[in-house]
Protein backbone atom coordinates (compact mmCIF):
# COMPACT_ATOMS: atom_id res chain seq x y z
CA UNK A 1 0.00 0.00 0.00
CA UNK A 2 1.05 3.76 -0.74
CA UNK A 3 1.11 6.11 2.18
CA UNK A 4 2.28 9.57 2.45
CA UNK A 5 3.32 10.77 5.90
CA UNK A 6 3.83 14.39 6.83
CA UNK A 7 4.89 14.99 10.56
CA UNK A 8 4.73 18.07 11.08
CA UNK A 9 1.08 19.20 11.45
CA UNK A 10 2.11 22.67 11.65
CA UNK A 11 5.26 25.02 11.80
CA UNK A 12 5.40 28.96 12.58
CA UNK A 13 8.02 30.89 11.32
CA UNK A 14 8.98 34.66 10.63
CA UNK A 15 9.42 36.18 7.67
CA UNK A 16 12.42 36.26 6.14
CA UNK A 17 12.64 32.92 7.85
CA UNK A 18 13.80 29.52 5.89
CA UNK A 19 11.28 26.71 6.62
CA UNK A 20 11.33 22.86 5.60
CA UNK A 21 8.63 21.01 5.24
CA UNK A 22 9.13 17.09 5.62
CA UNK A 23 7.79 13.91 3.42
CA UNK A 24 8.23 10.21 4.02
CA UNK A 25 6.57 8.05 1.26
CA UNK A 26 5.59 4.88 1.20
CA UNK A 27 5.04 2.47 -2.16
CA UNK A 28 6.49 -0.84 -3.81
CA UNK A 29 6.44 0.81 -6.56
CA UNK A 30 9.69 0.74 -9.11
CA UNK A 31 7.41 3.82 -11.01
CA UNK A 32 5.92 6.67 -9.02
CA UNK A 33 5.70 10.32 -8.71
CA UNK A 34 5.79 12.82 -6.36
CA UNK A 35 4.31 15.91 -5.65
CA UNK A 36 4.00 18.77 -3.84
CA UNK A 37 0.73 21.20 -3.95
CA UNK A 38 -0.39 24.61 -1.60
CA UNK A 39 -3.60 24.86 -0.68
CA UNK A 40 -4.32 28.40 0.09
CA UNK A 41 -7.82 29.70 1.71
CA UNK A 42 -9.30 29.73 -1.14
CA UNK A 43 -9.28 26.28 -1.34
CA UNK A 44 -7.57 25.07 -4.61
CA UNK A 45 -4.52 22.94 -4.73
CA UNK A 46 -1.87 24.78 -6.99
CA UNK A 47 0.99 22.57 -8.15
CA UNK A 48 4.52 23.57 -6.90
CA UNK A 49 6.68 20.55 -7.74
CA UNK A 50 6.83 16.91 -9.73
CA UNK A 51 9.37 14.33 -9.55
CA UNK A 52 9.58 10.83 -11.00
CA UNK A 53 11.18 8.13 -9.07
CA UNK A 54 14.23 8.03 -11.55
CA UNK A 55 14.46 11.73 -10.88
CA UNK A 56 16.92 12.23 -7.90
CA UNK A 57 18.35 15.29 -9.14
CA UNK A 58 17.11 18.15 -6.58
CA UNK A 59 16.45 21.47 -7.88
CA UNK A 60 16.45 25.20 -6.79
CA UNK A 61 13.45 27.35 -8.68
CA UNK A 62 13.48 30.81 -6.87
CA UNK A 63 13.00 30.61 -3.28
CA UNK A 64 11.56 26.92 -3.47
CA UNK A 65 14.10 24.18 -3.67
CA UNK A 66 13.71 20.58 -3.42
CA UNK A 67 15.30 17.32 -1.30
CA UNK A 68 13.90 14.05 -2.82
CA UNK A 69 16.50 11.19 -1.94
CA UNK A 70 15.26 7.38 -2.84
CA UNK A 71 17.75 5.64 -0.03
CA UNK A 72 15.47 6.96 2.73
CA UNK A 73 11.88 7.51 0.56
CA UNK A 74 12.18 11.16 1.40
CA UNK A 75 10.78 14.48 -0.68
CA UNK A 76 10.99 17.45 1.59
CA UNK A 77 10.74 20.94 0.43
CA UNK A 78 12.42 24.12 1.40
CA UNK A 79 11.31 27.72 1.14
CA UNK A 80 14.21 30.09 1.43
CA UNK A 81 13.53 33.93 2.92
CA UNK A 82 9.90 32.97 3.46
CA UNK A 83 6.98 35.98 2.58
CA UNK A 84 3.62 36.36 4.26
CA UNK A 85 1.85 35.37 1.34
CA UNK A 86 3.29 31.83 1.32
CA UNK A 87 1.46 30.99 4.69
CA UNK A 88 -0.95 27.97 3.47
CA UNK A 89 -1.27 24.43 3.64
CA UNK A 90 1.15 22.30 2.05
CA UNK A 91 0.89 18.59 1.09
CA UNK A 92 2.75 16.15 -0.21
CA UNK A 93 1.14 13.75 -2.64
CA UNK A 94 1.93 10.21 -4.39
CA UNK A 95 0.76 8.71 -7.48
CA UNK A 96 1.93 5.26 -9.88
CA UNK A 97 -0.23 4.90 -12.36
CA UNK A 98 -2.49 6.80 -15.04
CA UNK A 99 -5.43 7.36 -13.23
CA UNK A 100 -4.34 10.58 -11.13
CA UNK A 101 -5.03 8.53 -8.04
CA UNK A 102 -3.05 10.64 -5.98
CA UNK A 103 -2.17 9.35 -1.94
CA UNK A 104 -2.11 12.66 -0.57
CA UNK A 105 -0.12 13.36 2.93
CA UNK A 106 -2.46 15.12 5.77
CA UNK A 107 -0.24 18.21 5.25
CA UNK A 108 1.50 20.89 6.90
CA UNK A 109 -0.36 24.54 8.08
CA UNK A 110 2.56 27.21 7.27
CA UNK A 111 2.11 30.54 8.77
CA UNK A 112 4.42 32.96 8.18
CA UNK A 113 4.49 35.89 10.71
CA UNK A 114 5.19 39.64 9.48
CA UNK B 1 -6.84 29.93 -20.31
CA UNK B 2 -9.76 29.34 -17.95
CA UNK B 3 -9.13 27.26 -15.25
CA UNK B 4 -10.72 23.98 -13.56
CA UNK B 5 -14.42 25.71 -12.70
CA UNK B 6 -16.36 23.54 -10.22
CA UNK B 7 -19.33 25.05 -8.97
CA UNK B 8 -21.52 25.56 -6.92
CA UNK B 9 -19.12 26.97 -4.52
CA UNK B 10 -21.04 26.01 -1.71
CA UNK B 11 -24.15 24.10 -0.80
CA UNK B 12 -26.27 23.27 1.46
CA UNK B 13 -28.10 19.77 2.07
CA UNK B 14 -30.29 18.05 4.51
CA UNK B 15 -29.62 14.22 5.88
CA UNK B 16 -31.15 11.84 2.92
CA UNK B 17 -30.87 14.37 -0.10
CA UNK B 18 -28.98 14.03 -2.67
CA UNK B 19 -26.48 15.87 -4.60
CA UNK B 20 -24.45 16.51 -7.81
CA UNK B 21 -21.34 18.90 -8.41
CA UNK B 22 -20.17 19.67 -11.23
CA UNK B 23 -16.64 19.93 -12.90
CA UNK B 24 -15.63 22.07 -15.82
CA UNK B 25 -11.74 20.90 -16.85
CA UNK B 26 -9.46 23.03 -18.66
CA UNK B 27 -10.35 23.06 -22.23
CA UNK B 28 -8.59 20.28 -24.10
CA UNK B 29 -8.30 18.26 -20.93
CA UNK B 30 -9.94 14.47 -20.99
CA UNK B 31 -8.84 12.97 -17.56
CA UNK B 32 -11.28 14.75 -14.67
CA UNK B 33 -11.02 13.50 -10.82
CA UNK B 34 -12.07 14.00 -7.76
CA UNK B 35 -11.50 14.60 -4.17
CA UNK B 36 -12.69 14.29 -1.11
CA UNK B 37 -11.25 16.91 1.61
CA UNK B 38 -12.39 16.71 5.30
CA UNK B 39 -10.33 17.44 8.58
CA UNK B 40 -10.33 14.05 9.76
CA UNK B 41 -10.01 11.80 6.77
CA UNK B 42 -7.76 14.43 4.81
CA UNK B 43 -7.88 14.53 1.01
CA UNK B 44 -9.32 11.24 -0.62
CA UNK B 45 -9.80 9.94 -4.09
CA UNK B 46 -13.19 9.06 -5.15
CA UNK B 47 -12.98 8.36 -8.86
CA UNK B 48 -11.06 9.54 -12.11
CA UNK B 49 -12.95 9.68 -15.85
CA UNK B 50 -10.92 9.83 -19.01
CA UNK B 51 -12.73 10.00 -21.82
CA UNK B 52 -15.96 9.61 -20.49
CA UNK B 53 -14.91 6.49 -18.77
CA UNK B 54 -14.28 5.81 -14.93
CA UNK B 55 -10.87 4.91 -15.28
CA UNK B 56 -10.03 4.30 -10.98
CA UNK B 57 -12.36 4.21 -8.14
CA UNK B 58 -11.43 5.45 -4.43
CA UNK B 59 -12.72 3.44 -1.62
CA UNK B 60 -16.03 4.85 -0.90
CA UNK B 61 -19.46 3.65 -0.59
CA UNK B 62 -21.72 3.24 -3.90
CA UNK B 63 -23.67 6.43 -2.96
CA UNK B 64 -20.91 8.09 -4.54
CA UNK B 65 -21.27 8.62 -8.41
CA UNK B 66 -19.84 10.31 -11.05
CA UNK B 67 -20.24 10.71 -14.95
CA UNK B 68 -18.18 12.48 -17.68
CA UNK B 69 -19.56 13.85 -20.85
CA UNK B 70 -18.60 14.12 -24.06
CA UNK B 71 -17.15 17.88 -23.75
CA UNK B 72 -15.21 16.44 -20.89
CA UNK B 73 -17.15 18.16 -18.31
CA UNK B 74 -17.99 16.11 -15.17
CA UNK B 75 -20.33 15.81 -12.74
CA UNK B 76 -20.46 13.24 -9.42
CA UNK B 77 -23.68 12.62 -7.32
CA UNK B 78 -24.18 11.94 -3.45
CA UNK B 79 -27.30 10.11 -2.54
CA UNK B 80 -28.85 9.67 0.35
CA UNK B 81 -26.38 12.46 2.35
CA UNK B 82 -24.76 11.60 5.38
CA UNK B 83 -23.53 14.36 7.96
CA UNK B 84 -20.32 12.97 7.35
CA UNK B 85 -20.33 13.66 3.92
CA UNK B 86 -19.63 16.92 4.62
CA UNK B 87 -16.73 17.67 2.82
CA UNK B 88 -14.63 20.35 0.58
CA UNK B 89 -15.06 18.33 -3.01
CA UNK B 90 -12.07 19.04 -5.15
CA UNK B 91 -11.80 18.56 -8.97
CA UNK B 92 -8.74 18.21 -11.06
CA UNK B 93 -8.31 18.23 -14.14
CA UNK B 94 -5.50 16.66 -16.73
CA UNK B 95 -4.53 16.27 -20.44
CA UNK B 96 -4.31 12.61 -19.10
CA UNK B 97 -1.05 10.37 -17.25
CA UNK B 98 0.69 10.95 -14.21
CA UNK B 99 3.81 12.94 -15.87
CA UNK B 100 0.96 15.65 -17.51
CA UNK B 101 -0.09 18.65 -15.07
CA UNK B 102 -2.77 18.71 -12.68
CA UNK B 103 -4.85 21.70 -12.09
CA UNK B 104 -7.13 21.98 -9.09
CA UNK B 105 -10.50 23.85 -8.96
CA UNK B 106 -11.41 25.93 -6.22
CA UNK B 107 -14.00 23.20 -5.07
CA UNK B 108 -17.59 22.61 -3.78
CA UNK B 109 -18.00 22.76 0.30
CA UNK B 110 -20.72 20.96 0.96
CA UNK B 111 -22.41 21.11 4.51
CA UNK B 112 -25.03 18.57 5.33
CA UNK B 113 -27.31 19.28 8.05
Amino acid sequence: AQKVTQAQTEISVVEKEDVTLDCVYETRDTTYYLFWYKQPPSGELVFLIRRNSFDEQNEISGRYSWNFQKSTSSFNFTITASQVVDSAVYFCALTYNYGQNFVFGPGTRLSVLP
Amino acid sequence: KAGVTQTPRYLIKTRGQQVTLSCSPISGHRSVSWYQQTPGQGLQFLFEYFSETQRNKGNFPGRFSGRQFSNSRSEMNVSTLELGDSALYLCASSSGGPTAGYTFGSGTRLTVV
